[in-house]
């Protein structure tokens, strides 16, 4: 079974330019997540897909951060303009579905490098 | 928000050496997973422990969920153990939907 799938695995822009992350979880998972993780700490939660509904965005900032799950599968994630401080790696995730106490499974993430 | 705790940070041991590494967590939970993240970043997952005790080859994890603390065990260490440890919680009582992690546990087995 194939895994959580994400691209760019890497990714070096200048400030103030815009970029996009994209995310295809495991098959037949319902639940998606996007986290960030800063060097030295554990991932924290921007964004919960059930299905094509953001039902916690609440850490998302979103002057500068959208995402989207159109028809439910893949999912965008967008930083526009991006700054420094956002250099991270950023993190999907997928579980079955909306119980909330299922296993998480997490693709190898997109290292973002802001110059 | 809830908040996890783990010790130690940071563990260097030779290989063969066993190991334990302990999460406190400050409320009740519904979701407890520990995961290795491998020097390319990938996380994987060892363990989904909200309560009880589970073994997987040479790692085993307990949680008791009434004193809110989770163990990992690893026995034997090899060197491609080394990496880092996440502890990962979800609040039963609401609050954020996803995971919260831990800082984590940097083990580096020594050949």
């Amino acid at each position: 079974e194939a895994g959580v799938v994400q691209s760019p695995r890497y990714k070096i822009i200048e400030k103030k330019q815009p970029v996009a992350f994209w995310c295809n979880p495991i098959s037949g998972h319902n639940t998606l997540y996007w986290y960030l993780q800063n060097l030295g700490q554990g991932p924290e939660l921007l964004i919960r897909y059930e299905n094509e509904e953001a039902v916690d965005d609440s850490q998302l900032p979103k002057d500068r951060f959208s995402a989207e799950r159109l028809k439910g599968v893949d999912s965008t994630l967008k930083i526009q303009p991006a700054e420094l401080g956002d250099s991270a790696v950023y993190l999907c995730a997928s579980s079955l579905g909306a119980t909330r106490e299922e296993t998480q499974y997490f693709g190898p993430g997109t290292r973002l490098l802001v110059l | 928000g809830i908040q996890v705790e783990q010790s130690p940070p940071d563990l260097i041991l030779q290989e063969g050496a066993n190991s334990t590494l302990r999460c406190n967590f400050s409320d009740s939970v519904n979701n407890l997973q520990w995961f290795h993240q491998n020097p390319w970043g990938q996380l994987i997952n060892l363990f989904y422990i909200p309560s009880g005790t589970k073994q997987n080859g040479r790692l085993s994890a307990t949680t008791v969920a009434t004193e809110r603390y989770s163990l990992l065990y690893i026995s034997s260490s090899q060197t491609t153990d080394s990496g880092v440890y996440f502890c990962a919680v979800r609040n039963s009582g609401g609050g954020a939907d996803g995971l919260t992690f831990g800082k984590g546990t940097h083990l580096i087995i020594q050949p």
